[in-house]
């Protein structure tokens, strides 16, 4: 049973440039989070993605933006890279419709690092 | 700011000993989850607890919820060098799950 899977592990860009996150959900998921963790600090929610639309948004500027295909894969898209957008990006499925009450299951992030 | 604050930032026990880590949380909640995070890697979900729930165990850890204190605790029982991690509580709102707020955890480090 695949878990949720991230690519690429690690990527070193330079400010202004842009960049493409990849998530494939845990099998069986059909829903995507995406979260960012500065070193020290705990994820925060960007976005949540299902049925290929973005549900919810958390309080990030629209330089981030993000897009889910057909077999529920997930991508996550920032422009006009700042320093600070350095961090863990974390992407979590779980399950649309079955209730809140249940865990998500995480990958193992990409390490954006921005020189 | 962020929904739940763990306390402490830091633990540092020896092997056998118990850890115990609190989170405090500031609103209504569906539910509250603690999360173990190793070094560079991604969060494993440990225990979800209901809001109508008091206690959950699992395993060697334990959890309470304290709802009118808006406050919960993990207890990691006899612990191991291999429970070094830092450790997360979130709480998830809306109507579904994914859209959770973490604090910024507790990192335990367990001496063998």
């Amino acid at each position: 049973d695949a878990g949720v899977t991230q690519s690429p592990t690690h990527l070193i860009k330079t400010r202004g440039q842009q960049v493409t996150l990849r998530c494939s959900p845990k099998s069986g998921h059909d829903t995507v989070s995406w979260y960012q963790q500065a070193l020290g600090q705990g994820p925060q929610f960007i976005f949540q993605y299902y049925e290929e639309e973005e549900r919810q948004r958390g309080n990030f500027p629209d330089r981030f933006s993000g897009h889910q295909f057909p077999n529920y894969s997930s991508e996550l898209n920032v422009n006009a890279l700042l320093l600070g957008d350095s961090a863990l990006y974390l992407c979590a499925s779980s399950l649309y419709g079955t209730g809140m009450n249940q865990p998500q299951h995480f990958g193992d992030g990409t390490r954006l690092s921005i020189l | 700011s962020q929904q739940g604050e763990e306390d402490p930032q830091a633990l540092s026990i020896q092997e056998g000993e118990n850890a115990t880590m609190n989170c405090s949380y500031k609103t209504s909640i569906n539910n509250l989850q603690w999360y173990r995070q190793n070094s560079g890697r991604g969060l494993v979900h440990l225990i979800l607890i209901r809001s109508n729930e008091r206690e959950k165990h699992s395993g060697r850890l334990r959890v309470t919820l304290d709802t009118s204190k808006k406050s919960s605790s993990l207890l990691i029982t006899a612990s191991r060098a291999a429970d070094t991690a830092s450790y997360f509580c979130a709480t998830d709102w809306g109507t579904n799950a994914g859209k959770s707020t973490f604090g910024d955890g507790t990192t335990l480090t367990v001496k063998p």
